[in-house]
Order: structure tokens, then sequence, then C-alpha cells
């Protein structure tokens, strides 16, 4: 089974708008990571957020939030106020803390394009 | 400032060839981790090492192996080239706390012709 879906194989949203990605995950550890990277076309793969499954409130860093509903299993990136520079892949990922300690999964990604 | 850094950006290499990619890290991490990146099929994990001379397979570690001799650097190596190897190559290292990210280098887009 999948460890991490991501259902949206590409997106686009207005700039200046808000975009939700969507994520799920399977998992019986108890207790885990959530993950989310950016991947502009230059390749490299930058770190945005992150969500511990017994963190009470949800993550925020700047203009990305992380919309997490433990008991759906989904960790949904949301970023506000879209801007040109946004338009990327984005990966949900998730690392075990107890099972698989050492171990990322990763999903397939959402492709977001940034409309002017 | 964090930084991973693979040897190559671009490589172009024939059937048959034994191909090295190698990986250094600056951040004294623990493990890391090669992964290789395909379109609809997201990252997948070849090999990751948790400590010096410490290895696991991944997912998919046919036709691969790799070496860690010293913390710092983790190498990738194809025995023997083929061309469903061609593909982008990541690799990655973290902390060991559960709430550490991996930091990735900027990749090795590898071509087996």
């Amino acid at each position: 089974a999948q460890k991490i879906t991501q259902t949206q194989p590409g997106m686009f949203v207005q700039e200046k708008e808000a975009v939700t990605l969507d994520c799920t995950y399977d998992t019986s550890d108890p207790s885990y990571g959530l993950f989310w990277y950016k991947q502009p076309s230059s390749g490299e793969m930058i770190f945005l957020i992150y969500q511990g499954s017994y963190d009470q409130q949800n993550a925020t860093e700047g203009r990305y939030s992380l919309n997490f509903q433990k008991a759906r299993k989904s960790a949904n990136l949301v970023i506000s106020a879209s801007q040109l520079g946004d338009s990327a892949m984005y990966f949900c990922a998730m690392r075990e803390l107890l099972y698989n300690f050492n171990k990322f999964y990763f999903g397939s990604g959402t492709k977001l394009n940034v409309k002017p | 400032d964090v930084k991973v850094t693979q040897s190559s950006r671009y490589l172009v290499k024939r059937t048959g060839e034994k191909v090295f990619l190698e990986c250094v890290q600056d951040m004294d991490h623990e493990n890391m981790f090669w992964y290789r990146q395909d379109p609809g099929l997201g990252l997948r994990l070849i090999y990751f090492s948790y400590d010096v001379k410490m290895k696991e397979k991944g997912d998919i570690p046919e036709g691969y192996s790799v070496s860690r001799e010293k913390k710092e650097r983790f190498s990738l190596i194809l025995e023997s080239a083929s061309t469903n190897q061609t593909s982008m190559y990541l690799c990655a290292s973290s902390d060991r706390g559960g709430n550490q990210p991996q930091h990735f280098g900027d990749g090795t887009r590898l071509s087996i012709l």
C-alpha cells in the first residue's frame, strides 16, 4: 500500500490566491513526522514545513501552513497569496519515528502552476 | 549553512560502464540517502546509510551498490550501467532527530547511452 498519496498531478492557481495541495498518508506507527518539499524546475529540493503527529497546533511557516487532520490521515499544504515563484513540484513526505526511523516516504508530487 | 554537494550536475555514460556518483555533506549528519526521481513516480529510495560503513537497501536497490567509508561521504555505484538507469539521482542527508528534515543536493541527471 502507498504510504503517501498525492492525488493531484497538476494544479493551476491565480497569482495572489490561496491554494491547497492534498496529501494523505498511511501508517500504523503512533509517532510520525510529515514534511513538505518544493522542487523548482532547477531541480533542488527545498524543505518547507514540518508537522509532528503529536503536535496540537497546525504548523505554519510564513505563507505556508499545514492543515493536519489526524483522524483522516491527511496533511494538506496551504499556500496563501500565491506568487509566480511558487510554480514548482511539491512533495509530501513522512517519517515513521518508531518502526522505520531512518526512512522517509515520498508521494508522487503535485505540479503547481501560478498564473499571472 | 547546510550543504549537500553532488559531484556532477550532468553525466553521460555508456551501457556496461561502472558509474560512480559522489555525495558530500558538511553537516555531520548520521543519515545519508540516495534516491532516483522519474516523472510520475516521485522519489524512490535506492539505499541509505545510518552510520559509517552501514547501509540498508531501499525500495529499488537492484543494479546499485553504495559505499560509506567516511561520515561525510556517500557514494552510489552503478555496477554495469544500463539504459533503464537513466534518471535524476538525488542525494540527501538528515540528522537523527525525528523532526529533522532531509537536506538535498542539487541532483545528478544521468544519461546512459
